[in-house]
């Protein structure tokens, strides 16, 4: 148990649609980073926050947004969902923004119909 | 940017023999991490191994260890007594020290261990 969690753990949807994921990161940990593994795409890293802030983003689409919270926990909102956007999205939490630490959530199994 | 090659997209061994998983990485960073993440069919990301780059000393975890090049670019993971519950995905990563702290992945490569 990495001691990061993640809720759901599976989501069925359809297109068009909006959801939300939900990510509390490890006890003392700071900064929460979101990743997206697709079959076509991999693995790929959405963005990062820490303390609060937003610190780091990479592929994230417009129609996806991420905020943390003040008792840290992260939300990760996917909306227009489209048919591509199926795949297990991945919470990581470390103790500093430096990332060499990173334990990895169980995933959100994200499906749309 | 920073990009990570796994050119073996599956590979197989047999239970108790050694196996060695290949990962190149392109970057113009002098600071980084190389890691390689395990994923087994429960879809759980487990650390295996972390290399810093500006130790010269190859990381070893028990069974694991990595064969470091930094000249060449190339991170390589050493199984050594195959069992079967090494059989997952196994993903090279990289992350530069000062530049966003996100993981670059490669593809991955699935292996299977076999009794």
């Amino acid at each position: 148990d990495s001691g990061v969690t993640q809720t759901p753990k599976h989501l069925i949807t359809a297109t068009g649609q909006r959801v939300t994921l939900r990510c509390s990161p490890r006890s003392g940990d700071l900064s929460v980073y979101w990743y997206q593994q697709s079959l076509d795409q991999g693995l790929q890293f959405l963005i990062q926050y820490y303390n609060g802030e937003e610190r780091a983003k990479g592929n994230i689409l417009e129609r996806f947004s991420a905020q943390q919270f003040p008792d840290l926990h992260s939300e990760l909102n996917l909306s227009s969902l489209e048919l591509g956007d199926s795949a297990l999205y991945f919470c990581a939490s470390s103790v500093v923004v430096d990332g060499a630490h990173v334990s990895f959530g169980p995933g959100t199994r994200l499906t749309v119909l | 940017a920073q990009t990570v090659t796994q050119s073996q997209p599956e590979m197989s061994v047999q239970e108790a023999e050694t196996v060695t998983l290949s990962c190149t990485y392109d970057t113009s960073e002098s600071n980084y991490y190389l890691f390689w993440y395990k994923q087994p069919p429960s879809r759980q990301m487990i650390l295996v191994i972390r290399q810093e780059a500006y130790k010269q000393q190859n990381a070893t975890e028990n069974r694991f260890s990595v064969n470091f090049q930094k000249a060449a670019k190339s991170f390589s993971l050493k199984i050594s007594d195959s069992q079967l519950g090494d059989t997952a995905m196994y993903f090279c990563a990289f992350m530069a020290s000062n530049a966003g702290n996100m993981l670059t992945f490669g593809g991955g490569t699935r292996l299977m261990v076999k009794p």
